[in-house]
């Protein structure tokens, strides 16, 4: 079993509906929790990162993390057809400096 | 300011040619990170710096790998003798230093394809 789990997709929506992404974990000592968008043929472009439990929210995002239940979420509201990308869920432990990452979900907004 | 570049963006090598893949970090990010991106995969670990020292070495495939960096900036990812399996997409990223690794910024990357 993957450390990270993260559901391939692909998720189509129409712009300007709520995407839903999520990640699910194994590993109990993780407390930092990214989110990656990557554009085809592009890099790994950091969207934002949670440490421990909660939510933070940086525009149309929104990134919750439930430690308990070892699962984290990202919401994007409004979504645009710019949003059309792969999305990746990594995290680390205090203490480390790898990254763990989730295989990805790639979305397509539809105009 | 500038962000991480990599080159080449692509790279098409026959199978056991050497290659060398560049990173450039972000002006003052002493820390600096290989990945490797394979079709369908995650990202994989292969190793970081902390200045100039590499002190893990484990996530590298094997012993065809290799990488250093100099000068605290400028680092290069070499495979010898090049197998297809090493066909991949491989990013590099820096983080200010290494306590901020949650905090990573990523190159476009290089294609690599071993014919």
């Amino acid at each position: 079993q993957k450390e990270v789990e993260q559901d391939p997709g692909p998720l189509s929506v129409p712009e300007g509906a709520i995407v839903s992404l999520n990640c699910t974990y194994s590993n109990s000592a993780f407390q930092y929790f990214m989110w990656y968008r990557q554009y085809s043929r592009k890099g790994p472009e950091l969207l934002m990162y949670t440490y421990s439990s909660g939510n933070k929210e940086d525009g149309r995002f929104t990134a919750q993390v439930d430690k308990s239940s070892k699962y984290i979420s990202l919401f994007i509201r409004d979504s645009q057809p710019s949003d059309s990308a792969t999305y990746l869920c990594a995290m680390s432990a205090d203490w480390d400096y790898k990254l763990s990452f989730g295989a990805g979900t790639t979305v397509t907004v539809r105009a | 300011g500038a962000g991480v570049s990599q080159s080449p963006s692509n790279k098409v090598t026959e199978k056991g040619k050497d290659v060398e893949l560049r990173c450039d970090p972000i002006s003052g990010h002493t820390a600096l990170y290989w990945y490797r991106q394979s079709l369908g995969q995650g990202l994989e670990f292969l190793i970081y710096f902390q200045g100039n020292s590499a002190p893990d070495k484990s996530g590298l495939p094997s012993d065809r790998f290799s990488a250093e960096r100099t000068g605290g900036s400028v680092s290069t990812l070499t495979i010898q003798r090049t197998q297809q399996e090493d066909s991949a997409v491989y990013l590099c990223a820096s983080s200010l230093d290494v306590s901020a690794s949650y905090e990573q910024y990523f190159g476009p990357g290089t294609r690599l394809t071993v014919t």
